[in-house]
């Protein structure tokens, strides 16, 4: 069964202190590895797609990577507006239904 | 670029009573998936449709059905409300064949 499990569930940072976020997944034949945003109450942001293990792409203070087994969402130097739930997903086919994880909570503190 | 809508925002039934959520995809995408979150986890996925048509489903019960519509809105219906119903109910949107799933507002429905 296809599965997708993110740590930690809660994340507290200070203001610039830089911390990683981790996805790691159990799909055969993936397709897209997908990181969103979700602020309370409201839907998922979207963020970034990764394809293959080894690519890489960022926006502003995210950078997000990929190997053959997890993914990786860096928060370098954090803002208080960074706060907020980072869900990660994985698809098999084209337009196809995405498996989320659970989510981490990330609370950054001026 | 019209991004996706849904309504209502809020929704307060009774168990046992049928609720109709609905979506607007955002402009120029054909294919709706609806996704069930419960308070603290992940969205699951309930089921697609493109052209009308359910195109994969999830593990939820028959009494949650789907609608798309030629201008490619969509409605969800759930049957026979159960307090575990309880959830915000999320529509994305994308092209056929492109994997990135567009997310609209969501509507929190709340069973008692």
């Amino acid at each position: 069964e296809d599965q997708v499990t993110q740590s930690p569930e809660a994340l507290r940072l200070q203001e610039g202190e830089s911390s990683s976020l981790n996805c790691s997944y159990t799909v055969s034949g993936l397709r897209g590895l997908f990181w969103y945003r979700q602020d309370p109450g409201k839907g998922p942001e979207f963020l970034f797609t990764l394809y293959s293990a080894g690519e890489e792409k960022e926006k502003e203070r995210l950078k997000a990577t990929l190997t053959k087994k997890e993914s990786f969402l860096h928060i370098t130097a954090p803002k208080p507006e960074d706060s907020a739930t980072y869900l990660c997903a994985a698809t098999k086919a084209a337009g196809n239904k995405l498996t989320f994880g659970g989510g981490t909570r990330v609370l950054v503190k001026p | 670029e019209t991004g996706v809508t849904q309504s209502p925002t809020h929704l307060i039934k009774t168990r046992g009573q049928q609720v109709t959520l609905r979506c607007s995809s955002q402009s120029g995408h054909n294919t709706v998936s609806w996704y069930q979150q419960a308070l603290g986890q992940g969205p699951q996925f309930i089921f697609q449709y493109y052209r009308e048509e359910e195109n994969g489903r999830g593990n939820f019960p028959p009494r949650f059905s789907g609608l798309q519509f030629p201008n490619y809105s969509s409605e969800l219906n759930v049957n026979a409300l159960e307090l575990d119903d309880s959830a915000l109910y999320l529509c994305a949107s994308s092209l056929v064949g492109n994997n990135e799933q567009f997310f609209g507002p969501g509507t929190r429905l709340t069973v008692l």
